[in-house]
């Protein structure tokens, strides 16, 4: 029973490059949550999608990120023209469609920015 | 809004050792209430959680009790064990909102148990 799979685990990029990061959520979760941990800080809530639909985005930057989960295949989070700022830990969460059940976290993806 | 505040770390204790984390919150409505566990290069693991007043969390020896009269959910373990070593997340997610399932995090607690 696979948990939360995010690849990739490190990724490197260069200033103005785009990094996509995926998150392929629990089977049978359909709602996934991004977080973003930058260093020595706790988790920041990013945004919240369920299939086909971005329910709440109150917590991504306004230029650059974008993030989607489409009806087939996982969520990405995208993130163009990075800068060394976006350097973080990003880590996916997925749940089911019970409110009741808690989020279950992925191992994380982490961005470096060079 | 919400908030988490945690006591700072870094905590360092020797193995049998009592552990405090102190975790207090500003929510609004009904928040439940959660302590979560990173070990190094790992995600989040959900260590514990509470849903209303008084209700005691526990797992693996840890213990919280959610206090609404003082807005505290502080993690406590009899027993410190090596493999305790990681950083806890005290966290709350609220009810009543478009998005009841977003998680607000303290900012977190490095613990290491030394043998």
């Amino acid at each position: 029973n696979a948990g939360v799979m995010q690849n990739p685990r490190h990724l490197v990029r260069r200033r103005g490059q785009e990094a996509r990061l995926r998150c392929s959520p629990m089977k049978g979760h359909s709602h996934v949550y991004w977080y973003r941990q930058l260093p020595e800080e706790g988790l920041k809530f990013m945004v919240y999608l369920q299939k086909e639909n971005i329910i709440d985005e109150s917590g991504m930057p306004k230029e650059r990120f974008s993030a989607e989960f489409p009806k087939e295949g996982p969520s990405i989070l995208r993130i163009q023209q990075v800068v060394r700022g976006d350097s973080a830990a990003y880590f996916c969460a997925s749940s089911p469609i019970s409110d009741s059940s808690p989020l279950h976290f992925g191992n994380g993806t982490r961005l470096t920015v060079t | 809004g919400n908030s988490v505040t945690q006591m700072e770390g870094p905590v360092t204790l020797s193995e049998e050792a009592f552990l405090t984390i102190n975790c207090t919150y500003t929510a609004t409505g009904y928040p439940s209430l959660f302590w979560y566990v990173q070990y190094p290069g790992e995600g989040l693991q959900l260590l514990l959680k509470a849903t209303k007043a008084d209700d005691k969390g526990s797992n693996k020896g840890f213990e919280a009790t959610y206090r609404k009269e003082t807005t505290s959910f502080h993690l406590e373990k009899g027993s410190v064990q090596v493999s305790d070593s990681a950083v806890y997340f005290c966290a709350l997610t609220s009810t009543g909102s478009g998005s009841a399932r977003q998680l607000t995090f303290g900012s977190g607690t490095q613990l290491t148990v030394l043998p």
